[in-house]
């Protein structure tokens, strides 16, 4: 029982558009939601974060929209730039002692000059 | 710079040969956790430390094991590998908090089962 998933496995973008990654969840206790960007041969990295009394973070070029009645999550970059090329990962969080994250199956990005 | 340690980057071991894992870190977190991802998959979660308290997922084979003889250091062992354990095994930290579930992750295991 996947109970979050990332249906894109990738996803391609032109240099300098808005790159628009999709996140869908089914436990509705979920209270956190992370994105986590991956470069070959290195750990995820954190990249942003929303809390679900929110519906809207932004941090520079990162934006995450979370619709919970909907059980939806977004991730917009804008501009796109090469560097963003990379697997992204969405999270969500479980509060049961420590926070135990439940990963998506990640989408990889590929921005083109 | 405070970080994630995980050594070996790439591991060769045989069908059967027990094998040892290790993470280490400086950021002085309480929290440990093992992932296990396989090719194209989400990273799944095989157990966590909080502190010195053990947490095993319900459904981690019992082959896998872990230890925490102190705050920085974590091991995972891997009793029997098959040719199913062959993964990328990812160590991660992070500073119990209500505010911030942010998990900090060091650069992975690749682990091969000949």
């Amino acid at each position: 029982d996947q109970q979050v998933k990332q249906n894109s496995p990738s996803l391609s973008v032109q240099e300098g558009r808005i790159s628009i990654l999709n996140c869908d969840y089914t436990n509705s206790m979920f209270d956190y939601f992370l994105w986590y960007k991956k470069y070959p041969a290195e750990g995820p990295t954190f990249l942003i974060s929303i809390s679900s009394i929110k519906d809207k973070n932004e941090d520079g070029r990162f934006t995450v929209f979370l619709n919970k009645s909907a059980k939806h999550l977004s991730l917009h970059i804008v501009p796109s730039q090469p560097g963003d090329s990379a697997v992204y990962f969405c999270a969500a969080s479980v509060i049961q002692g420590a926070q135990k994250l439940v990963f998506g199956q990640g989408t990889r990005l590929t921005i083109n000059p | 710079d405070a970080m994630v340690i995980q050594n070996p980057r790439y591991q060769v071991t045989q069908f059967g040969k027990p094998v040892t894992l290790s993470c280490s870190q400086t950021l002085n977190h309480n929290v440990m956790y093992w992932y296990q991802q396989k090719s194209s998959q989400a990273p799944k979660l095989l157990f966590h430390y909080y502190d010195k308290d053990f947490n095993n997922e319900a459904d981690t084979p019992d082959n896998f094991q872990s230890r925490r003889p102190n705050t920085s250091f974590c091991f995972l062992d891997i009793r029997s590998p098959g040719l199913g354990d062959a993964a990328m095994y990812l160590c991660a930290t992070s500073k119990y908090s209500r505010k911030s579930y942010e998990q900090y992750f060091g650069p992975g295991t690749r682990l091969t089962v000949t």
